[in-house]
């Protein structure tokens, strides 16, 4: 089992539907998650953090945290097509620890 | 701030040459990281150093690669001699410890990166 695991899609939504980005995780210590975009060609940009349980919101987007699940989400709600890119789930394992565990990545299409 | 700065930005080389990356992390982070992205292996962690120090070089593939951190502004990965399985896009990150500078999480920023072709 991967450290991280995304579904690599690639996943296609219409402009204006809420998108919806999955990843698990497998070492119950992790603490803090992280939500990076990659557009193609480019390097990845942190968009969202989360560290407690729950729904952090941030303008369009929402990350949402299950630590029992062991399951952390990304909803893009109004998707443009500027947010077509690759989405990286990354884990790290205790407070202040710095090495990050990357999942592989879904790719995401917003159709105009 | 200019952000993480990486050269240079394409190498194509030939198997079995020396190859030297090299890395400028953002002015006042004292971590920085050295990643490999492929298709098939995705986003990985090679090697990180703290205040100069490598800390964890767990993730460096093999004897074939070194990397090197002679000051707080600059960094070095090197591969010798390079193979074909080494084409990748690497990439250099720098962060600031959490906590410090008013930081609420230890993001990472990550340099354009340094797209590597070995024939």
């Amino acid at each position: 089992q991967k450290e991280v695991e995304q579904n690599s899609g690639p996943l296609s939504v219409p402009e204006g539907a809420i998108a919806s980005l999955n990843c698990t995780y497998s070492d119950r210590v992790s603490q803090s998650f992280f939500w990076y975009r990659q557009y193609s060609g480019k390097s990845p940009e942190l968009i969202m953090s989360i560290y407690s349980n729950g729904d952090k919101e941030d303008g369009r987007f929402t990350a949402q945290l299950n630590k029992a699940s062991q399951y952390v989400s990304l909803l893009i709600r109004d998707s443009q097509p500027s947010d077509s890119a690759t989405y990286l789930c990354a884990v790290n394992r205790g407070w202040g620890a710095q090495k990050l565990v990357f999942g592989q990545g879904t790719r995401l299409t917003i159709n105009p | 701030d200019a952000g993480v700065i990486q050269s240079p930005r394409h190498e194509v080389t030939e198997m079995g040459q020396e190859v030297t990356l090299r890395c400028k992390p953002i002015s006042g982070h004292d971590y920085l990281f050295w990643y490999r992205q492929t298709m098939m292996r995705g986003l990985e962690l090679l090697i990180y150093f703290n205040n100069n120090v490598p800390i964890d070089d767990s993730g460096m593939p093999e004897d074939r690669f070194s990397a090197k951190m002679p000051n707080a502004s600059f960094s070095t990965l090197k591969i010798q001699p390079s193979e074909p399985r080494d084409s990748a896009v690497y990439f250099c990150a720098s962060s600031l410890a959490l906590g410090w500078g008013g930081t609420s999480s230890n993001e990472q920023f990550f340099g354009p990166g340094t797209r590597l072709t070995v024939l």
